[in-house]
Parts: C-alpha cells; structure tokens; sequence
C-alpha cells in the first residue's frame, strides 16, 4: 500500500480558532512532509519531521506547529487561523534521503 | 534562497505531438531534481528524477536533461496522449544526508493533448 492519507479532505475555519489536520502512511517511512500550495504557486514546504525531529522553515517557523506521536501519523496545527492560511495542505511521506516523496490528495482548508 | 522557474507555464498540444517543459534553479548547491505531476483532481505523483552526476535519464516517453553548468533541466515528453495532460512540476533539493529532502517547486507547467 502506497497511499499516504490526509483527514479532513476540507475544513472550514473561523479567523482566529484553531485548526489541526491529519496526516497518516502505512509504508513505514522515516521522514514526513508538510506543504502549502495556493492557486498558480508553486507548493511550499512548511516544516518536516525526519524520525522525531521536527524542522521547521525559517518563514513559516511561528505560525505552524506539528505533531508525530508514531511513525505513521503527523499533524498540522494552526494555533490561530487568519484569511492568509486558506489553501490546500499536503502531506507527503519519503524514505531516508533523496528519495521519492508520496504525496496525500490534500486537505482544502478555507479561512472566513 | 533557492528558486525554481519553469517555462512554459502552460501548452496545449495535438495528440501525437513532443513537448519540451523547461527549468531552472538557483542554488548550485542543489542535486536532486525530481518531477511530479498532478492529473486533474488528483494528487501529485513522482514521474522522473535525476542526481546531479548525470546528464540525461530517460524512462519509457520521459527524457530528462540536465545542465550543471547552466542550472538548467528540460523534460522532453514523446508521443503525447490525453492522459498526460496535467501540472507538471520541476523541483530542486540540496543534499541534508539522512534527513529527508527539502523539495523547492517549481510553479508547475500546464500540459493539455488534445485528442
């Protein structure tokens, strides 16, 4: 099995609450992804977290946390919703290395 | 920090036809540069990828180019069929060791084959 799942498939946010997305894959590998893709822009890595070890960009270090209790899960979490966080939210999941990543359908997150 | 361009950012085309999707990156420090593409409605999937100690990779239709020395990549598509159209994206990443590959993407290439 090479699917890499992703829960809500779409949230709808209030500015200002929380929100908090699911990423779940069953291939066992080590390093877990977090990316943002808005209409006509290329996806951004947001954060990844290799084994436990969470790292996290330099531009979007204060406003995304995450969480992976096991190797299988990882979560997205926006403390604070603002009109700038709509977009879709994939996750994607890779072996150790320069390796293929596989990619979730994504999570369409619209903030009002 | 590094950026990725993409030309052209879209092109439709007769089935049948060749397509050249072209790329390039800043950082010379990079040297994975994997290919994904995204089918309407669909999630981004892996086609290609090339390390930066080769030249050329090819796997069935794809041809992959790349260029250290100009930093630039080019994915030649042969034989198009409807089922290719799609975003196509160029991405670049550094070499982290162990800890996974930091993908900049491109902003994608729209490809449509008209039947």
């Amino acid at each position: 099995d090479t699917t890499v799942k992703q829960n809500p498939r779409y949230k709808l946010a209030r500015v200002g609450k929380p929100v908090n997305l699911i990423c779940s894959q069953t291939m066992n590998h080590d390093t877990m992804y977090w990316y943002q893709k808005k209409p006509n822009q290329a996806p951004k890595l947001l954060l990844f977290y290799y084994d436990k070890i969470l790292n996290r960009e330099a531009d979007t270090f204060e406003k995304f946390q995450s969480s992976r209790p096991n190797n299988s899960f990882c979560s997205l979490y926006i403390g604070s919703a603002g009109l700038e966080y709509s977009a879709m939210y994939l996750c994607a999941s890779s072996r150790t290395g320069l390796a293929e990543q596989f990619f979730g359908p994504g999570t369409r997150l619209t903030v009002l | 920090g590094e950026q990725v361009e993409q030309l052209p950012s879209s092109l439709i085309v007769q089935e049948g036809a060749s397509v050249l999707i072209n790329c390039s990156y800043t950082d010379s420090a990079s040297v994975y540069f994997p290919w994904y593409k995204q089918e309407p409605g669909k999630r981004l999937q892996f086609i290609i990828d090339i390390r930066s100690n080769m030249e050329r990779k090819q796997t069935q239709r794809l041809t992959l180019l790349f260029d250290k020395k100009t930093k630039h990549l080019s994915l030649h598509i042969t034989a198009t069929q409807p089922g290719d159209s799609a975003i196509y994206f160029c991405s670049a990443s550094k070499n982290y060791g162990s800890s996974g590959n930091k993908l900049i993407f491109g902003i994608g290439t729209l490809l449509s084959v008209k039947p």
